[in-house]
């Protein structure tokens, strides 16, 4: 069965410090992808990054990096430097093969909240 | 393009009254998903559609019905509504890149509608 864990309900720091969000992630299957998205207090859902299970190199788009690891089945997100416009709740999602309609399994999401 | 929009973006319901909520997307993707977003629980997948004319149960089904007579819009129905429907509700839709109908793009999701059922 496919499960997406994110242990860290809530996380507070303060403006300029460095945070992870952790992602453990659940599959039967070889073929598999990643995803998060982050969800600002406007609500929206906003796509932040794809990865697929045959490409573990590590990802950074400015301040954003996000650290793939099949051997502890973990898709780390890191924010360095975090601003007060970081501050929304972010979900890890995950999709394979093995389910019908591309359906994604959604984690619970971790909301952060940067204080100035 | 517009990408995936819905209406209405807020409703309040009556235990018991009936209601549509409309999605539709521009982007001629063949998969189509309603979400319940509720506190603490993440989004958790009500029904989805793998193309027009077809739709399936997701993981919370129980209250909602749907229907997907044209490829580009997505209806999600509650016959009889009860303050457990309370809830924001998403729609989104996703293209099909695989061989076998999978998919490794990723989900487009509309604003949201906030529902609240008295």
């Amino acid at each position: 069965a496919q499960k997406v864990t994110q242990a860290q309900t809530e996380i507070s720091v303060v403006e300029k410090e460095d945070v992870t969000l952790d992602c453990v992630y659940e599959t039967r299957d070889t073929t598999y992808y990643l995803f998060w998205y982050k969800q600002p207090p406007s609500g929206e859902l906003v796509f932040l990054i794809r990865r697929n299970s045959f490409d573990e190199q590590n990802e950074i788009s400015g301040r954003y990096s996000w650290n793939f690891q099949k051997s502890t089945s973990s898709f780390n997100f890191t924010i360095t430097a975090s601003q007060v416009v970081d501050s929304a709740v972010y979900f890890c999602a995950l999709t394979d093969l093995t389910n019908t309609g591309n359906q994604f399994y959604f984690g619970t999401g971790t909301s952060l909240t940067v204080i100035p | 393009n517009a990408g995936v929009t819905q209406t209405p973006k807020f409703r309040v319901l009556k235990t018991g009254q009936s209601m549509t909520l409309l999605c539709a997307q521009d982007m001629n993707h063949e998969y189509m998903y309603w979400y319940r977003q509720d506190p603490g629980m993440g989004l958790r997948l009500i029904h989805y559609s793998v193309g027009e004319g077809t739709t399936a149960k997701g993981e919370v089904p129980d209250g909602y019905n749907v229907s997907r007579l044209k490829k580009q819009n997505f209806l999600l129905g509650l016959e009889s509504a009860a303050p457990s429907q309370t809830s924001v509700y998403f729609c989104a839709s996703n293209a099909v890149g695989l061989a076998g109908g999978h998919s490794s793009y990723e989900q487009y999701f509309g604003p949201g509608t906030r529902l609240t059922v008295t």
